[in-house]
């Protein structure tokens, strides 16, 4: 199957940094990529919606000056959770949607720990 | 809107167990069916899906089929083994609107050996 990698898969920062990570699509072009959040022993909480070239679209009650999103390539979105904060710390996952077969694929998450 | 309810873990079993995780939905159009797994430490794999009513859908002896009547997916597996041991959610898909994935709450399933 298509495989999508995300970077770092674990994350140990102090509050009040920036932390970036990285979702790709290795082997497909992926238009279409979208963000989770999950938090522990719970289900996963979809952040946003990020279209290549365009504005991410961000689900009710996600700031988005908080979580900043870029899909710059068919094969690249990027999250950067700004000035976090030990409530941000969570397992984020991404999928990309690829449109051939009409399926999205899921990365293996990034871990973030707020200290 | 769309929804998907399943049943509340963990469930223990004992390997070689029959196993049901149940899966209802709630939705407008024609949704596809989905179950996911997450082993521990790890992000959500594909286990199997259906897309049209009374399509079965199976992988690594699970199985599940989209009841439009009852609206239900539910998963199922004859013998489990101890390496099944992982979280399940049932998730759902409606082409018709958008390309978004709506989970259930997820079921934690511990196999005991």
């Amino acid at each position: 199957g298509a495989v999508v990698s995300q970077h770092p898969s674990r994350v140990i920062c102090k509050s009040g940094t920036s932390v970036k990570i990285e979702c790709r699509s290795l082997d497909f072009q992926a238009t279409t990529m979208f963000w989770y959040r999950q938090f522990p022993k719970k289900s996963l909480m979809l952040m946003a919606t990020s279209n290549e070239g365009s504005k991410a679209t961000y689900e009710q009650g996600v700031e988005k000056d908080k979580f900043l999103i870029n899909h710059a390539s068919l094969t690249l979105s990027t999250l950067t959770v700004t000035s976090a904060h030990p409530e941000d710390s969570s397992f984020y996952i991404c999928s990309a949607y690829r449109g051939t077969g009409n399926e999205q694929f899921f990365g293996p998450g990034t871990r973030l720990t707020v200290l | 809107g769309n929804s998907v309810t399943q049943m509340e873990g963990p469930v223990t079993l004992s390997e070689e167990a029959f196993l049901t995780i149940n899966c209802t939905y709630t939705a407008t159009g024609y949704p596809s069916l989905f179950w996911y797994v997450q082993y521990p430490g790890e992000g959500l794999q594909l286990l199997l899906k259906a897309t049209k009513a009374d399509d079965k859908g199976s992988n690594k002896g699970f199985e599940a089929t989209y009841r439009k009547e009852t609206t239900s997916f539910h998963l199922e597996k004859g013998s489990v083994q101890v390496s099944d041991s992982a979280v399940y959610f049932c998730a759902l898909r409606n082409l018709n609107r958008d390309d978004k994935i709506i989970f259930g709450k997820g079921t934690r399933l511990h196999i005991l050996p």
